[in-house]
Formats: structure tokens, C-alpha cells, sequence
């Protein structure tokens, strides 16, 4: 089956406007997990959902950071008013349960560029 | 403060060598340890993982050991193949809380 995707796959954007990046996870899975990755920097983790739960927003930066999963599947996360610093890659996960030891499947990123 | 410590950057290591990542952690509530290679432009896959129940974790050419104690991991890769050739992310959870990742260790292997 396809694994997780994420779009657009590069986004540049000018400092103070609002950008929204998309998820789609693998079908079936209930977890869904967002990250990002600084340059020179491990996985940060931002937020997740699990099922129908309230997510666990505890690694969101800021409050210019939100997210939301519309119908226990696509995942957007929307950035308002980017600064330079948002500047990363910014990854999502899916897996089939949440479980610290539930694997989770990771897209191929989207690319963000903050002038 | 880093939870997850990943202190060399960089590793080159010829092929057919065995090739050692080393992890440290700082939080002795973790209780589950894993694993993930990223290839450029692609997301981290899995890898190997280990639970804190366990000190050693083998899946064929690949290795994890794990030393409570020392709140040391590490992962050994025998022989290396330049396929091998990525960056490696140790990650730990305690219970159910979200991942925390190292900051990655690149791995070069020299044909």
C-alpha cells in the first residue's frame, strides 16, 4: 500500500505570511505525528493525534503553530505568520497504534524556506 | 537540554568493516529505544529497536546494544555496505510519550 505522504514537497515563503502543509498517512493508521528537522538538528517533535483523542500539542513553538486531522485521516499543519526561523523540514508519521513502541512511518518531508 | 545525545557527527568506516554509533540518554525513565536511517530527501525508516527489558537486539547485519547503567546505546552494522551510507537517529521513549531523536550521526561507507 502507499505509505505516508506529505505535500508540497518544497515550499518557499515570504517572512509574515501563513503557510499550510498537508499529511496523509497510511490508511488504517489512528496515530499521526508532525515534526521538524533544523539544519543540524534531530527530529523535533511538534504535536500528534491519536484517534478521536484531544491531540498532545505539548511541542508546538509557538501559538503561530497549529494543527488539525480532519476525519481521523489528513493531517494540515498550518504556521501563521512565518518567521526565519520556521525555516526546517518538516516531517510526518503515521502509525497503526499509539504506542511508545508502535512503529511510525515517516513521509518524505516538506521543505520549508522562510526569506 | 538534550535528552538524547548523539556526540559524533560524522563516522567513515571502509566496506566489509563493522561500523559502531554510539547514543547516550540522560532520562532513566526511558524504556524503549529505536533506530532510523534517513537517506537525503526521504523521511527516517526503521531500523532496530530494543526494549530496556533486553541488552542486545540482532537483526541480521544489524546490531543494538543497550546498557542501562551507562544509559548507553549503540548500534553495530557488520559488514558495512556503502548501501549502508545515511544518517542514523537514535530515538527513545518512556511509556507512552512521544519520541525524542539525537541529532543524527552520518554515516559514511567507503567502497
Amino acid at each position: 500500500g502507499a505509505g505516508v505522504s506529505q505535500s508540497p514537497s518544497n515550499k518557499v515563503t515570504e517572512k509574515g505570511k501563513d503557510v499550510e502543509l498537508r499529511c496523509d498517512p497510511i490508511s488504517g493508521h489512528t496515530a499521526l505525528y508532525w515534526y521538524r528537522q533544523s539544519l543540524g538538528q534531530g527530529l523535533e517533535f511538534l504535536i500528534y493525534f491519536q484517534g478521536n483523542s484531544a491531540p498532545d500539542k505539548s511541542g508546538l513553538p509557538s501559538d503561530r503553530f497549529s494543527a488539525e486531522r480532519t476525519g481521523g485521516s489528513v493531517s494540515t499543519l498550518t504556521i501563521q505568520r512565518t518567521q526565519q526561523e520556521d525555516s526546517a523540514v518538516y516531517l510526518c508519521a503515521s502509525s497503526l497504534m499509539w504506542a511508545g513502541t508502535d512503529t511510525q512511518y515517516f513521509g518524505p518531508g516538506t521543505r520549508l524556506t522562510v526569506l | 537540554d538534550q535528552q538524547v545525545k548523539q556526540n559524533s557527527p560524522s563516522l567513515s568506516v571502509q566496506e566489509g568493516r563493522i561500523s559502531i554509533l554510539n547514543c547516550d540518554y540522560t532520562n532513566s525513565m526511558f524504556d524503549y529505544f529505536l533506530w532510523y536511517k534517513k537517506y537525503p530527501a526521504e523521511g527516517p525508516t526503521f531500523l532496530i529497536s530494543i526494549s530496556s527489558i533486553k541488552d542486545k537486539n540482532e537483526d541480521g547485519r544489524f546490531t543494538v546494544f543497550l546498557n542501562k547503567s551507562a544509559k548507553h546505546l549503540s548500534l553495530h552494522i557488520v559488514p558495512s555496505q556503502p548501501g549502508d551510507s545515511a544518517v542514523y537517529f537514535c530515538a527513545a521513549s518512556a511509556g507512552n510519550t512521544p519520541l525524542v531523536f539525537g541529532k543524527g550521526t552520518r554515516l559514511s561507507v567507503i567502497a
